[in-house]
């Protein structure tokens, strides 16, 4: 079975903080996702990668950068952590689509990070 | 950007009864997806169906979906209390084929 594991479940930090959420799989997935999820709002993609070291943005990349060095790695950086960036995060991966599109794109989620910024 | 609305926001039902969701979305796909999403955990798949399907199974799942307007829906039947969780529909865009994009959710309560 797929395994994305996050490195915190909870995490309280203050604001101005630099803050590091971090992503595993087990999969040998190439794609990797971070996404915040807010009552109301559902979930919103905040950066992807495809590859190591590739990155792309997301609808909300503001306030967030990203790092993937190696494959099954991908880490999620609040330069300087404010309120509104209190949330939760999940962190989801996926296989490669194939040269024509042919596999399908489920997405294989880690139980979340729920991150309070004081 | 929202792709996918799911409707009705919020369902509550008796054990034994059936539970339908509706997702709606705007732009030509190539697979619908639903995911479900118990109380601060992260989402898990459920069921994909392509955009040349009209109906899948599987267990106690039945999903339809209807491309000329833009609809899914996703049929509980014989509900559990196990099943009271979120529901998501997520789709593709037809040509950006990596990134999901998620609705809002559809909250079920399943009373024993």
């Amino acid at each position: 079975d797929v395994k994305v594991t996050q490195s915190s479940r909870y995490l309280v930090k203050r604001t101005g903080e630099k803050v590091f959420l971090e992503c595993v799989q087990d999969m040998d997935h190439e794609n990797m996702f971070w996404y915040r999820q807010d009552p109301g709002l559902g979930l919103r993609l905040i950066y992807f990668s495809y590859d190591v070291k590739m990155k792309e943005k997301g609808d909300i990349p503001e306030g967030y950068s990203v790092s993937r060095e190696k494959k099954e790695r991908f880490s999620l950086i609040l330069e300087s952590a404010s309120t509104n960036q209190t949330s939760m995060y999940l962190c989801a991966s996926t296989r490669d689509r194939g040269l024509f599109g042919a596999r399908d794109n489920e997405q294989f989620f880690g139980p979340g990070t729920r991150l309070t910024v004081l | 950007s929202q792709q996918g609305e799911e409707d009705p926001q919020a369902l509550s039902i008796q054990e034994g009864e059936n539970a339908t969701m509706n997702c709606s979305y705007k732009t030509s796909i190539n697979n619908l997806q639903w995911y479900r999403q118990n109380s601060g955990r992260g989402l898990v798949h459920l069921i994909l169906i392509r955009s040349n399907e009209r109906e899948k199974h599987s267990g106690r799942l039945r999903v339809t979906l209807d491309t000329s307007k833009k609809s899914s829906s996703l049929l509980i039947t014989a509900s559990r209390a196990a099943d009271t969780a979120s529901y998501f529909c997520a789709t593709d865009a037809r040509y950006n084929t990596d990134k999901l994009i998620f609705g809002t959710g559809t909250r079920l309560q399943v009373f024993p």
